[in-house]
């Protein structure tokens, strides 16, 4: 079975800042990890994700995130945060074997001004 | 041009009634899924189909039931619909199964009176 654990529902972060949105996840094999956003009203969007080679990806609107296989994690990151970044966030999981992507709870990210 | 496109955008309904949402993807993927998301923003997998396998999770009441004319389109029709369904569906569609990210369309919110 997979599973993704985001263990804070709210992320509060000055803008400028930087932030960090926290996942982990258990698999059994190679996970391939993605992260979303949600803005109300909308569909997910696909920010980044990692399949294999540097543990270190870069995605969408200058977040990245780092695969940790040791600490089974992988957090969303931004050097500097927007106002413009205040939105839902999802870690996911998927393996080669199983069919179907697993989400986490979510995290709601607030930057202020 | 809109990648994933569902309709209606807004339905509302009552108790017992039976209704369909439409989907469709432009993107040439070969893998399609319906999910729904609830009240508290939690996002579950209902159905993944490609033009090969259909892969329904365990837990959803097969009053569900998708229906897919080609490969650009994956229905979902809902029989007897129960206070509830209430929520709001979302179709998404992938290449490559596994490894490929995932675009979402901008879902239905569906409410049941």
């Amino acid at each position: 079975a997979q599973s993704v654990a985001q263990p804070e529902d709210q992320v509060n972060v000055a803008e400028g800042n930087p932030l960090t949105v926290k996942c982990t996840y258990s698999v059994s094999g190679n996970p391939y990890l993605f992260w979303y956003v949600q803005y109300p009203n909308r569909g997910l969007q696909f920010l980044l994700k990692y399949i294999t080679g540097d543990n270190l990806v870069k995605g969408s609107y200058g977040f990245e995130a780092e695969f940790n296989k040791s600490q089974t994690s992988f957090h969303l990151k931004k050097p500097s945060a927007l106002v413009s970044d205040s939105a839902l966030y999802f870690c996911a999981v998927h393996t080669g074997s199983a069919r179907q992507l697993t989400f986490g709870s979510g995290t709601q990210l607030t930057v202020l001004p | 041009d809109t990648a994933v496109s569902q309709t209606p955008k807004y339905l509302v309904t009552q108790m017992g009634n039976d209704k369909s949402i439409k989907c469709e993807q432009n993107l040439g993927h070969d893998t399609m899924y319906w999910y729904k998301q609830d009240s508290k923003k939690f996002l579950k997998i209902m159905f993944s189909y490609n033009n090969k396998e259909l892969i329904i999770n365990e837990t959803v009441p097969n009053r569900f039931s998708p229906k897919s004319p080609d490969k650009a389109h994956l229905n979902l029709h809902i029989n007897s619909l129960e206070l509830g369904d209430s929520a709001v569906y979302f179709c998404a569609s992938s290449q490559d199964g596994g490894s490929g990210e995932q675009y979402f369309g901008p879902g239905t919110r569906l409410t049941v009176t």
